[in-house]
């Protein structure tokens, strides 16, 4: 069955630290998307990043950056000299499986506090 | 450019009462379209996806039901709301199948 395991269920770091928000996944597909989506206060996901299976090169995008190593199923995000803008809860998504309900996969998320 | 609007933004019902949102997409044609529920503010739970007009597929048995009676409209309703129904409700839209979904404001729905 397919899943998403964010085992980080909050993260507190002050403001200007790097932080790192793990992301594991399982899914018995060979081809597929992984996404990256935020979720402020305010409760709408903004979509940051989809990153195709074939694909493992590094992304960089400003102060984020992701990191995705297929041998771990891993696909970590990465923000760089971090702003209290950045506070949310922040999503892994993982693609419908082939045949499957046509919903993503999410983890549960990650709470980030950036202190001021 | 896309958007994505939902109506009401809250709303708070008492328990037994029937229920519409509302959710309609602008700037694109026969978009994939769908309903997630976010509960305790943690974890999206797919209820409904429909990929064209009067085509709805159901994830998660329960009291709701969807419809979408026009190519960019997609409905959630009840008939009578349980205090289980309390959540955040999301729409949202992808070209097709595995595309990037993008997601509305949200429907904050509080069953008293």
């Amino acid at each position: 069955a397919q899943k998403v395991t964010q085992a980080q269920t909050e993260i507190s770091v002050v403001e200007k630290e790097d932080v790192t928000l793990d992301c594991v996944y399982e899914t018995r597909d060979t081809t597929y998307y992984l996404f990256w989506y935020k979720q402020p206060p305010s409760g709408e996901l903004v979509f940051l990043i989809r990153r195709n299976s074939f694909d493992e090169q590094n992304e960089i995008s400003g102060r984020y950056s992701w990191n995705f190593q297929k041998s771990t199923s891993s696909f970590n995000f990465t923000i760089t000299a971090s702003q209290v803008v950045d506070s949310a809860v922040y999503f892994c998504a993982l693609t419908p499986p082939g045949g499957g309900a046509d919903g993503l996969t999410f983890g549960k998320g990650t709470h980030l506090i950036i202190q001021p | 450019s896309q958007t994505i609007h939902q109506w009401p933004a809250t709303l708070v019902q008492p328990v037994g009462s029937p229920l519409s949102l509302e959710c309609t997409v602008e700037g694109t044609s026969n978009p994939n379209l769908y309903w997630y529920r976010q509960a305790a503010g943690r974890g999206l739970q797919l209820l409904f996806y429909s990929v064209g007009i009067g085509q709805i597929s159901s994830e998660v048995p329960q009291n709701l039901s969807a419809s979408r009676p026009q190519d960019r409209q997609f409905i959630l309703s009840s008939k009578k709301l349980l205090l289980s129904d309390s959540g955040f409700y999301l729409c949202a839209w992808s070209v097709r199948r595995a595309e990037t979904q993008y997601f509305g404001p949200g429907t904050r729905l509080l069953v008293l």
